[in-house]
């Protein structure tokens, strides 16, 4: 069966401190992968998603980048933390038929 | 770009009281996910709904898509305090079926 590991579950981080979260999936082969962040409130903002290895695509411009090194995992990074980047980061998967797509647990990052 | 407009925003039931929480697209629908979250944790996936007037049952969720209208509606029968949570819809982008979009959230409080 499918399974996403995403960690760490929580992180508190200074202010110019770089970032790394990484997001592996297991069971499935050329998912399309997922970043998201999730502020105070409910709504889920796409940060990047990727289709491929090394094809990122980056939907809000800011402090945070993406890699896809290898077909199951997803890495977000920073080089300098801003406290704007504070939230609730998620990693998800979608499979080639698209008829699920899976969430992992979640990071919740706290710039200091 | 396309956009999810989920209501009501939260909604607070008496258990044992039926529910429907509507997801509307501003753009044609290809499909659509239904998630549960509860606060600080991942997204667990419903269902996902793929062709007009399809219906489908989780436990006691059913999650019918609408194309012509846009729209998907979930529908919550005999609520139970278990069923706590934000519901968020999500679905492939019109033009970019690669992005997922998500809605903003219901919030749902089932008291006793």
């Amino acid at each position: 069966s499918q399974t996403i590991h995403q960690w760490p579950a929580t992180l508190v981080q200074p202010v110019g401190s770089p970032l790394s979260l990484e997001c592996t999936v297991e069971g499935t082969s050329n998912p399309n992968l997922y970043w998201y962040r999730q502020a105070a409130g409910r709504g889920l903002q796409l940060l990047f998603y990727s289709v491929g290895i090394g094809q990122i695509s980056s939907e809000v411009p800011q402090n945070l980048s993406a890699s896809r090194p290898q077909d199951r995992q997803f890495i977000l990074s920073s080089k300098k933390l801003l406290l704007s980047d504070s939230g609730f980061y998620l990693c998800a998967w979608r499979g080639a038929a698209w008829t699920e797509a899976f969430f992992g647990q979640g990071t919740r990052l706290t710039v200091v | 770009s396309q956009e999810l407009e989920q209501s009501p925003q939260s909604l607070i039931v008496q258990e044992g009281k039926n529910l429907t929480i509507n997801c509307t697209s501003s753009k044609t629908l290809y499909g659509l996910y239904w998630y549960k979250q509860k606060y600080g944790e991942g997204l667990i996936f419903l269902m996902m709904l793929q062709k007009g007037g399809e219906e489908k049952s989780h436990e006691k969720i059913t999650a019918k898509l609408d194309e012509k209208k846009q729209q998907s509606s979930l529908h919550i029968t005999a609520s139970q305090p278990s069923h706590a949570g934000i519901y968020l819809c999500g679905a492939p982008n019109t033009g970019t079926a690669s992005k997922l979009t998500f809605g903003t959230g219901t919030r749902l409080q089932v008291t006793l």
